[in-house]
């Protein structure tokens, strides 16, 4: 797509529940970044994909955090048994591959913003 | 570890005035320092990159930003600013091979432009 792609746009839960976002990166960018946005702070990093493969999971705050990427594009953040400090904005975003010309220039999608209650 | 910082939470000025939002690097190594602008409802958005060479680069919107190696700041620049420049500006910073995939970004400084 012409854009960065994060569904849904805002998500409202209940503490203990299960949330999936889903990022949809522009086409052709092998990279693939999740973040984390707390208000009032800068984005902080969360996981990194090239092509399939969770290349750094290292920024995932726990073990409730996972995500894929089973075809290389699509990505799917999963949060398990949600908290109330789970409560942020989760951005996507996407890139060209490690050492392309322009790799470190991150396209960000709007991001999903999770409430939880 | 490689990190940025925004001194000012808040810049306020008027429109056709000069713009100026700050950021200091603390770094190992030679800095790779960005900047990306985001707007209401909207994702980040890239503004430009110093890698290496001149120290005045120059960006998108009449954006630029000066890196001076001996005060670790990057700070970016508008001559004219614009009210639809008001938005929130972060400095980010990239980590060092081979996790060089990696960017830490400031706080963010909220700018707002007054007509």
């Amino acid at each position: 797509g012409a854009g960065v792609s994060q569904t849904p746009s805002n998500k409202v839960t209940e503490k203990g529940k299960y949330v999936e976002l889903r990022c949809d990166p522009i086409s052709g960018h092998t990279a693939l970044y999740w973040y984390r946005q707390s208000l009032g702070q800068g984005p902080e990093f969360l996981i990194y994909f090239q092509g399939t493969g969770a290349a750094d999971d290292s920024g995932l705050p726990n073990d409730r955090f996972f995500a894929v990427r089973p075809e290389g594009s699509v990505s799917t953040l999963k949060i398990q048994r949600t908290e109330r400090g789970d409560s942020a904005v989760y951005l996507c975003a996407s890139s060209l591959g490690q050492g392309a010309p322009g790799a470190n220039v991150l396209t960000f999608g709007a991001g999903s913003r999770l409430t939880v209650l | 570890a490689q990190s940025v910082a925004q001194p000012e939470d808040q810049v306020n000025v008027a429109e056709g005035n000069p713009l100026t939002v700050k950021c200091t690097y603390s770094v190992s190594g030679n800095p790779y320092l960005f900047w990306y602008v985001q707007y209401p409802n909207r994702g980040l958005q890239f503004l430009l990159k110093y890698i290496t060479g001149d120290n005045l680069v120059k960006g998108s919107y009449g954006f630029e930003a000066e890196f001076n190696k001996s005060q670790t700041s990057f700070h970016l620049k508008k001559p004219s600013a614009l009210v639809s420049d008001s938005a929130l500006y972060f400095c980010a910073v990239r980590d060092i091979p081979p996790n060089d995939y990696k960017l830490s970004f400031g706080a963010g400084t909220t700018v707002t432009v007054r007509a």
